[in-house]
């Protein structure tokens, strides 16, 4: 069965600081692999995907995710985030795409 | 483009009360999907279909029911509504099969059952 584990409910980083944000999955192959974003009362924004291919992923917004098979892992990073990145993220799994529970990203100036 | 469109986006529904939340997207795309969010819980998927006249279950198909007759429309009906079912729902869809496309979400319908 699918499923994705975020262990992390909640993050508190600075302003300007580096960011990595925690995604374990299972899947019986190779995963389709997600991370999305939303905003508070908004809709989901995907943010990078991965199918195949390289492992290291570029999105938008200056995230990218790297994908390790060994791990089971899709850890989300950013070099620097900004006041406006705080969020919750969800990573996603699977050709239905199963989320996990997200974590949210706090700020602090 | 109209792309993933959610009706109404605000509801209040009575225990027992029946209502269908709708879902129309204008882009043929084949994969459809409802999905349910509560805070701490992420989304969960609710039902999903890959084209007209094929649904399936996903991971909290309870109290909800599907239909497909039409590629644009996938309504999602509350034949009994509890309060268990207050949640915000999201609409999905994608060209063929979420994996391989990008999948574009509504807006969001916010549901209460009092």
């Amino acid at each position: 069965a699918q499923s994705v584990t975020q262990p992390d409910i909640h993050i508190t980083v600075s302003e300007g600081a580096s960011l990595e944000l925690r995604c374990n999955y299972s899947y019986g192959a190779t995963p389709y692999l997600f991370w999305y974003v939303q905003s508070p009362g908004q809709g989901l924004q995907l943010l990078l995907k991965y199918f195949s291919g390289d492992t290291l992923v570029q999105g938008i917004k200056g995230f990218e995710a790297e994908f390790k098979r060994s791990q089971s892992s899709f850890n989300l990073r950013k070099p620097s985030v900004h006041w406006s990145d705080a969020a919750e993220y969800f990573c996603a799994v699977g050709d239905k795409i199963i989320f996990g529970k997200g974590t949210r990203l706090h700020i602090l100036p | 483009n109209a792309g993933v469109t959610q009706t109404p986006k605000f509801q209040v529904l009575k225990t027992g009360q029946s209502m269908t939340l709708q879902c129309a997207q204008d882009m043929n795309h084949e994969y459809m999907s409802w999905y349910r969010q509560d805070p701490g819980m992420g989304l969960r998927l609710i039902h999903y279909s890959v084209g007209a006249g094929i649904t399936d279950q996903g991971e909290v198909p309870n109290g909800y029911n599907v239909s497909r007759s039409t590629t644009e429309d996938f309504p999602l009906r509350l034949l009994s509504a509890a309060p268990s079912q207050t949640s915000v729902y999201f609409c999905a869809s994608s060209l063929r099969g979420l994996a391989g496309n990008t999948i574009y979400f509504g807006e969001g319908s916010w549901l209460t059952v009092v």
